[in-house]
């Protein structure tokens, strides 16, 4: 079972930031945090991952509590092909990736 | 760099009949991992696979699936029979062997639709 909770959906405006909150309260210490996405049709494409510290790359930040119980994905500034489901997994040591339902992600003009 | 390949792209069989999808991973990959997604659901790893050898199979229907890593390189996964229950996408994603910069990608995935 995904041992990530995920709200259902959410609605972004164009051009405004989104914060894709997950709850993670029975993560490892030596679990990692990552976020993937799936545009309709298409197989999943990574965006970041963490372990503890705050992480940003080209696509996105992503900021991990300090008791890593929960995390947020930020998108900085939403466009409307950010309109996907957003899935946020704890990765196991051995490489296994559980997914959860996802949020879905409607970004409106 | 070239991405995960999968074929085919779309399947169409009757319930009893067997199918097989064939996945290429990224060169250099040691994991590679088969899901089944059914529509309005989360991807569900079938098995996971660490060169030729099987990390995690506990969510594959071994009564009627079946999947090889021949070499450490490509892979299939079979059905045999299919069931209506089958009709998913299903997608390989290949990663390097396990460590902190290590990220998995997927391919498009094969769409079947039992009849």
């Amino acid at each position: 079972d995904a041992k990530t909770t995920q709200p259902p959906s959410m609605d972004c405006a164009e051009g405004r930031a989104a914060n894709l909150p997950c709850n993670h309260s029975t993560i490892s210490g030596n679990e990692y945090v990552y976020w993937y996405r799936q545009i309709h049709s298409q197989g999943p494409q990574y965006i970041i991952h963490g372990l503890k510290n705050n992480e940003t790359n080209e696509m996105a930040s992503l900021i991990i509590t300090e008791d890593r119980k929960s995390s947020t994905l930020i998108l900085p500034h939403a466009t409307l092909r950010d309109t996907a489901v957003y899935y946020c997994i704890v990765r196991a040591y051995t490489g296994k990736l559980i997914f959860g339902q996802g949020t879905t992600l409607q970004v409106k003009p | 760099e070239a991405g995960v390949a999968q074929s085919p792209r779309y399947k169409i069989i009757e319930k009893r009949q067997s199918v097989a999808f064939w996945c290429n991973p990224i060169s250099g990959h040691a994991t590679l991992y088969w899901y089944q997604q059914i529509l309005g659901q989360g991807p569900k790893l079938l098995i996971q696979f660490q060169n030729n050898g099987v990390v995690d199979d506990s969510q594959l229907p071994k009564d009627r699936f079946s999947a090889e890593r021949l070499k450490g390189v490509d892979s299939t996964l079979k059905i045999q029979p299919a069931k209506l229950e089958d009709s998913a996408v299903y997608l390989c994603a290949s990663s390097p062997l396990w460590g902190k910069n290590t990220e998995a990608f997927f391919g498009q995935g094969t769409r079947l639709t039992v009849v």
